[in-house]
């Protein structure tokens, strides 16, 4: 069984611009989940999908939005780059909504902004 | 809100030396409770779980008990090796996932 696939693996960006990140979940997995990871703050929630429902969102600007698909794939968008926004960004999936059960990970897409 | 607090690293050990990372969290109602371990370049591996107070969650010679009287899941291992080396991150989830700082561990031969 494939396991989280993150796509692309590594993007430079400069600042202002926007970039969509995409996240294909394990099969049969209707739940993903975003995180930032970055030095300074760790692991950070970002929001959960499930049946192409937001069901959760982090504590992140409006610059971050997110989207799920029926396949249950997943894309995050972010917009208007800062400096800040440079990161690991992690998705996760899980089989039902993220309860008490636990998520697979992806290895991430490392956002660098110039 | 809820929140995990882990021992700050880095954690620097000899091979074959018993391992603890502490870890608390601070929940309303029943959390699951997760160690997940992250590989230099890669993503989060779950590494063990515990879903009620007094489980045990065991894998590759980790083990983590869930105590709800002193709200902690203190990861133990009683001999690392160098392949252990990593970045561990306790977690819980309670509608939605939590992760403390992570504690980088050094393991050398």
């Amino acid at each position: 069984k494939a396991g989280v696939t993150q796509t692309p693996r590594y993007l430079i960006k400069t600042r202002g611009q926007q970039v969509t990140l995409s996240c294909s979940p394990i099969s049969g997995h209707r739940s993903v989940s975003w995180y930032q990871q970055t030095p300074g703050q760790g692991l950070q929630f970002l929001f959960e999908y499930f049946s192409e429902t937001q069901r959760n969102k982090g504590n992140f600007p409006g610059r971050f939005s997110g989207r799920q698909f029926s396949n249950s794939r997943s894309e995050m968008n972010v917009s208007t780059l800062e400096l800040g926004d440079s990161a690991l960004y992690l998705c996760a999936s899980s089989e039902g909504q993220a309860g008490n059960q636990p998520q697979h990970f992806g290895d991430g897409t490392r956002l660098s902004i110039l | 809100g809820d929140s995990v607090t882990q021992m700050e690293g880095p954690v620097t050990l000899s091979e074959e030396a018993f391992l603890t990372i502490n870890c608390t969290y601070t929940a309303t109602g029943y959390p699951s409770l997760f160690w997940y371990v992250q590989y230099p370049g890669e993503g989060l591996q779950l590494l063990l779980k515990a879903t009620k107070a007094d489980d045990k969650g065991s894998n590759k010679g980790f083990e983590a008990t869930y105590r709800k009287e002193t709200t902690s899941f203190h990861l133990e291992k009683g001999s690392v090796q160098v392949s252990d080396s990593a970045v561990y991150f306790c977690a819980l989830n309670n509608n939605d996932m939590r992760f403390g700082a992570g504690t980088r561990l050094t393991v050398k031969p």
